[in-house]
């Protein structure tokens, strides 16, 4: 099926080990972005990738590494979690079109939970 | 980088009620729209609207990109409305989300 899917949908793992949260998109867009969303603050950015190969920090990358081998996937992975990164993070990737207005595709998000 | 901000933060209804949220914007974007995160966490696309107006049953959206704002209204509202609506506004490179409005709708 064509869009933008995360995985997993939901997660629980302990304080200091490594996690990934997958995205995978089917359009070969080239940009692709992760946020999280917190209660008291809405969405914020936290990576985001303009073309594989190419990554760029958000507003809030401490703690995340991504990683954009292919085109179609965009994984973030928490290298040693904490609690602080307990959160709902989206995957969402824009149509680009040179010059022309953009659209915005989200995933569905996956609810994560360090403990 | 950009910045949206939305209002009201809040907003309570009795069902049947009208409303209108809105979204200012602090530069010309390629890209606004309007979501809805429903109970479930998902962020369902409303509309994709850099400029014009648009309808899709009771609600409807209108951006003046000249003015750099966006409006979503929301008519004859049903308690199946409620939850937060988040505008976002940018470009390809940036995609920069409002704090949102929580929208509660009574019975």
């Amino acid at each position: 099926d064509a869009g933008i899917t995360q995985s997993p949908r939901y997660k629980i793992t302990e304080t200091g080990r490594q996690v990934t949260l997958m995205c995978h998109q089917t359009w070969s867009h080239s940009y692709m972005f992760w946020y999280r969303q917190d209660l008291g603050h809405g969405l914020r950015l936290i990576y985001y990738s303009a073309a594989a190969d190419i990554t760029d920090k958000g507003e809030v990358p401490d703690g995340y590494v991504v990683s954009r081998s292919k085109t179609e996937n965009f994984p973030l992975t928490l290298e040693s979690a904490t609690r602080s990164q307990t959160s709902v993070y989206f995957c969402a990737s824009p149509t680009t079109t040179p010059g022309l207005n953009t659209e915005a595709f989200f995933g569905q998000g996956t609810r994560l939970t360090v403990v | 980088g950009i910045q949206v901000e939305q209002s009201p933060p809040d907003l309570i209804l009795q069902e049947g009620a009208n409303s209108t949220l809105r979204c200012n914007f602090s530069d010309s974007v390629n890209n606004l729209q309007w979501f809805h995160q429903n109970p479930w966490g998902q962020l369902i696309n409303l509309f994709y609207i850099p400029s014009g107006t648009k309808q899709n049953g009771r609600l409807s959206a209108t951006t003046v990109a000249t003015e750099r704002y966006s409006l979503l209204y929301i008519s004859s509202s049903q308690t199946t409305d409620s939850g937060v609506y988040f505008c976002v506004g940018g470009s390809a490179r940036q995609l920069t989300f409002g704090s949102g409005t929580q929208l509660t709708v009574l019975p």
